[in-house]
């Protein structure tokens, strides 16, 4: 069965750092682009980051960049997100999608909570 | 940045009737591999979001048929032929044809 399981969500402070990990299972990893998208409390969905399976393609939002990273360990079938220069804009659920024009599945999503 | 206009954002649906959402992106999403990325997710009450269709109109498998997807260029929609309660949720299209990928704001589907 192919799984996404997010990890490493929690509360955070304005100005902190977090790292997310979404380990995948039940598939070829190293054969699949991943993505990254949170949805804010009540939101809507929200692309945030893209790595190619290769990991030497990504892309981010216009929101995230120069604060966010995104990369992966094919060895370890698990993609990140290090998120650094948190505000409470960030405060989300986020997800790991797999593919560039797949989107399909999604993992249980981390909640990420930016507050003092 | 392409942008992705859902309407309705709410649908109230009398149970066993058809519900219809639409899709407007602000520039055609044919790729330049003449392909359309259009997707439509749905996104029961507490739960991730579960992709419906790919491709404008290629159904998941485990999709009910009730479920399809269609259009063109600019003008998409998603039809539910007859609405059950399970069904009740959210409803957004995405475009992955373009940088930055896109969603609607989502629509909301619920039981009269």
């Amino acid at each position: 069965e192919v799984q996404l399981v997010e990890s490493g969500g929690g509360l955070v402070q304005p100005g902190g750092s977090l790292r997310l990990s979404c380990a995948a299972s039940g598939f070829t990893f190293s054969s699949y682009d991943m993505n990254w998208v949170r949805q804010a409390p009540g939101k809507g969905l929200e692309w945030v980051s893209y790595i190619s399976a290769s990991g030497t393609g990504f892309y981010y939002a216009d929101s995230v960049k120069g604060r966010f990273t995104i990369s992966r360990d094919n060895a370890k079938t698990s993609v990140y997100l290090q998120m650094n220069s948190l505000g409470t804009e960030d405060t989300a659920t986020y997800y790991c999608a797999r593919g560039h024009f797949l989107f399909d599945p999604w993992g249980q999503g981390t909640l990420v909570t930016v507050s003092s | 940045d392409v942008v992705m206009t859902q309407s309705p954002l709410s649908l109230p649906v009398t149970l066993g009737q058809p519900a219809s959402i639409s899709c407007r992106s602000s520039q055609s999403l044919v790729h330049s591999d003449g392909n359309t990325y259009l997707i439509w997710f749905q996104q029961r009450p507490g739960r991730s979001p579960r992709r419906l269709t790919y491709e404008v109109s290629n159904r998941d498998s485990g999709v009910p048929d009730r479920f399809s997807g269609s259009g063109s260029g600019t003008d998409f929609t998603l039809k539910i032929s007859r609405v059950e309660a399970e069904d009740v949720g959210l409803y957004y299209c995405m475009q992955v044809s373009y940088w930055p990928w896109t969603f609607g704001q989502g629509t909301k589907v619920e039981i009269k």
